[in-house]
């Protein structure tokens, strides 16, 4: 099993709402990653897990909060989000995150904030 | 930053022939990766070279990579109308001097493949 998977594909929220993004990977894999992309640009680190642990957080404003439970899954909790917060959120994860290891994707949620 | 400069910016072709992208970076690096997004889904990684290496194959791509130039190219033959997506290349590189690191993305190079 090669997948990363992300739920929800679409989520619609107001500004003052408070929702997660999951992500699940069932290939062993250590280190998990957001991203962040906005319409027509590359995507943009937000938060590295390897072992469980944060180890990067690129700094992301507090409304956004990693969180992960075991190394399966990857979840980001969202809370009092802007509109310009308006993104495809991508989770990808790697075998390690040693550099040389390639990075698996899910398919992103497309999130709008209203 | 790392993040590498692509180019062209967009490229549009005929079923069949070559598209050849380029993608230039500033300072070293472990190993350039590149991935194929399409649109408005995640993406999917083709191709890992490492800092060693010049040139890799994987079915109809072919990579290059000199590390005195801190430039790489991304060719795909004979393509397809299957092939239209956006390319991204992503030197990764030691945070902190560390034996970790991270991708930063390229700006990408949308490929339009006509029927």
């Amino acid at each position: 099993d090669t997948e990363v998977t992300q739920t929800p594909k679409h989520l619609v929220m107001g500004m003052t709402n408070k929702k997660s993004l999951k992500c699940e990977q069932h290939m062993g894999h250590r280190a998990m990653y957001w991203y962040k992309q906005k319409a027509k640009k590359p995507p943009e680190l937000m938060f590295v897990y390897s072992y469980e642990k944060l180890s990067i957080n690129e700094s992301v404003p507090s409304r956004f909060s990693p969180e992960c439970p075991n190394s399966s899954l990857l979840n980001l909790h969202l809370h009092a989000l802007q509109p310009e917060d308006s993104a495809l959120y991508l989770c990808a994860s790697s075998q390690d995150r040693v550099l040389g290891y390639e990075q698996y994707f899910g398919p992103g949620t497309r999130l709008t904030v209203t | 930053s790392q993040q590498g400069e692509e180019d062209p910016q967009a490229l549009s072709i005929q079923e069949g022939e070559n598209a050849t992208m380029n993608c230039s970076y500033k300072t070293s690096i472990n190993n350039l990766q590149w991935y194929r997004q399409n649109s408005g889904r995640g993406l999917v990684h083709l191709i890992l070279i490492r800092s060693n290496e010049r040139e890799k194959h994987s079915g109809r791509l072919r990579v290059t990579l000199d590390t005195s130039k801190k430039s790489s190219s991304l060719l795909i033959t004979a393509s397809r109308a299957a092939d239209t997506a956006s390319y991204f290349c992503a030197p990764a590189s030691n945070a902190g001097g560390t034996s970790y690191g991270k991708l930063t993305f390229g700006q990408g190079t949308i490929l339009t493949v006509h029927p």
